[in-house]
């Protein structure tokens, strides 16, 4: 079984500075998606990135960017040019890349809180 | 707004009632999901409906019990909650195998007296 783990449960950063925040994972799959989802206080999921694993190249969107360490299972999510709107859970997710059935599912880690400074 | 529907967003119901959560999709996805988020834990994938067939029932209690008449709705029907069935319940649907992205709902917020 896929587990998916954030080992940093709040982060804070100042309004247009950088934060980075941390993701490890295990699978023995080889092939698979990964992902950052944003929750808000509106609790509603917003998905901001994400991340083929047969893919070298690292995700960007706009501000957001990843630094994904396949062999080392890591998938940090950098924000640059830090909002009070980037204010939120954020969550990291996996999926595996094999058709069918449960493997739609994703699975999640525990959440990063990220507060920002004004 | 992301285009998936729940209602009520908030529930307060005792250990004796039945109610029911709903979900609402206009995105043409064909599979539909069920999460609970507990404060403190990673979200939990309760039942997965692919074309409107169940095709993962996580080890969630009887008490909860999905149904999924069509490819746009689900429903979570509750009966003889517990306290510790208090959480935030999620909807997401997707388009199907192919895709990798998940739509959420805002949630509906329960709270078992």
């Amino acid at each position: 079984a896929q587990t998916v783990t954030q080992s940093q449960p709040e982060m804070s950063v100042q309004e247009a500075e950088t934060v980075t925040l941390s993701c490890t994972y295990d699978t023995s799959e080889s092939d698979y998606y990964l992902f950052w989802y944003k929750q808000p206080p509106s609790r509603q999921m917003i998905l901001v990135i994400r991340q083929e694993a047969y893919k070298q190249q690292n995700a960007t969107e706009n501000r957001f960017s990843v630094n994904f360490q396949k062999a080392a299972k890591s998938f940090s999510l950098k924000i640059s040019d830090s909002q009070l709107g980037d204010a939120a859970m954020y969550f990291c997710a996996y999926r595996s890349a094999r058709d069918g059935g449960s493997n739609y599912k994703l699975t999640f880690g525990k959440g990063t809180l990220l507060t920002v400074n004004p | 707004e992301t285009g998936v529907t729940q209602t009520p967003r908030h529930l307060v119901m005792g250990m004796t009632n039945k109610k029911s959560l709903k979900c609402e999709q206009h995105l043409g996805h064909n599979a539909m999901y069920w999460y609970k988020q507990s404060a403190k834990k990673p979200l939990e994938l309760m039942f997965v409906y692919n074309f409107k067939e169940q095709t993962e029932n996580n080890s969630v209690p009887s008490r909860f019990s999905p149904e999924c008449p069509n490819s746009s709705h689900l429903f979570l029907h509750l009966h003889t909650l517990q306290p510790e069935d208090s959480a935030l319940y999620l909807c997401a649907s997707s388009q199907d195998s192919y895709a990798d992205e998940a739509f959420f709902g805002q949630g509906t917020r329960l709270t078992v007296v």
